[in-house]
């Protein structure tokens, strides 16, 4: 298995422009997860998927944030319009979620986001 | 307000060296504990996880020790090598309106000098 694939690795952009970042995860995986790490706040936790339905979105940012997940195989992460601030490793992990509670995550490799 | 704090910060030791990183949780209602490792550029890698009933759980050279009732957690790393260093994060999961929500620490960075 190829693990979970992110694209694109590096991001450069300039404020007020749309960044879209993707993840295709684990196949045969249920949950999907989107986080955001940065040397001040460590790992934040955006939103999270499970059979493709946003369960929890509590730490989306702001409105400029919005996820899809049209489905099983693929996941979006816009950032519309960016603001220097939104600069960081944006991770997705994946995980196979059973009745005892979400399974052993596994992370992708992330992209690095910079708005100038 | 949940939280998970991690000490110390950062940590060298000497190659060989055993090492122990801390973990004290406020989560609750608790689910399970985890950590991980990060390599510099790269995502977090699972190294153990423990569940309420486990007070020990091994990995190689990684053993997670859990105290449920104080909420404390630590990692003991043995014989350490050029290879361990990383971060190293603690991650809590309670539930909380029906699903698992995820608390994580801000890690600890470790080196390991030759």
């Amino acid at each position: 298995d190829a693990g979970v694939i992110q694209s694109p690795r590096h991001e450069v952009t300039e404020m007020g422009q749309e960044v879209t970042l993707r993840c295709k995860p684990i196949s045969g995986h249920n949950s999907l997860f989107w986080y955001r790490q940065t040397m001040m706040r460590g790992l934040e936790l955006l939103i999270y998927f499970n059979n493709n339905v946003p369960i929890d979105d509590s730490g989306m940012p702001e409105d400029r944030f919005s996820a899809k997940m049209p489905n099983a195989s693929f996941s979006t992460l816009k950032i519309q319009p960016s603001e220097p601030r939104d600069s960081a490793v944006y991770f997705c992990a994946s995980s196979l979620s059973l009745a005892g509670g979400p399974g052993e995550q596994f992370f992708g490799p992330g992209t690095r986001l910079t708005v100038l | 307000k949940n939280q998970v704090e991690q000490s110390p910060q950062s940590l060298i030791i000497l190659e060989g060296k055993n090492c122990t990183l801390q973990c004290n949780y406020t989560v609750s209602p608790f689910s399970n504990l985890r950590w991980y490792k990060q390599d510099t550029g790269r995502g977090p890698v699972s190294l153990t996880i423990m569940t309420f009933s486990e007070n020990t759980k091994s990995n190689g050279r990684y053993t997670a020790t859990l105290d449920a009732d104080t909420k404390q957690s630590s990692l003991h790393i043995t014989a350490s090598q050029l290879s361990d260093s990383a971060s190293y994060i603690c991650v809590v999961l309670n539930l909380s309106g029906g699903y698992q929500k995820v608390t994580f620490g801000t890690g600890t960075k470790l080196q390991v000098i030759p």
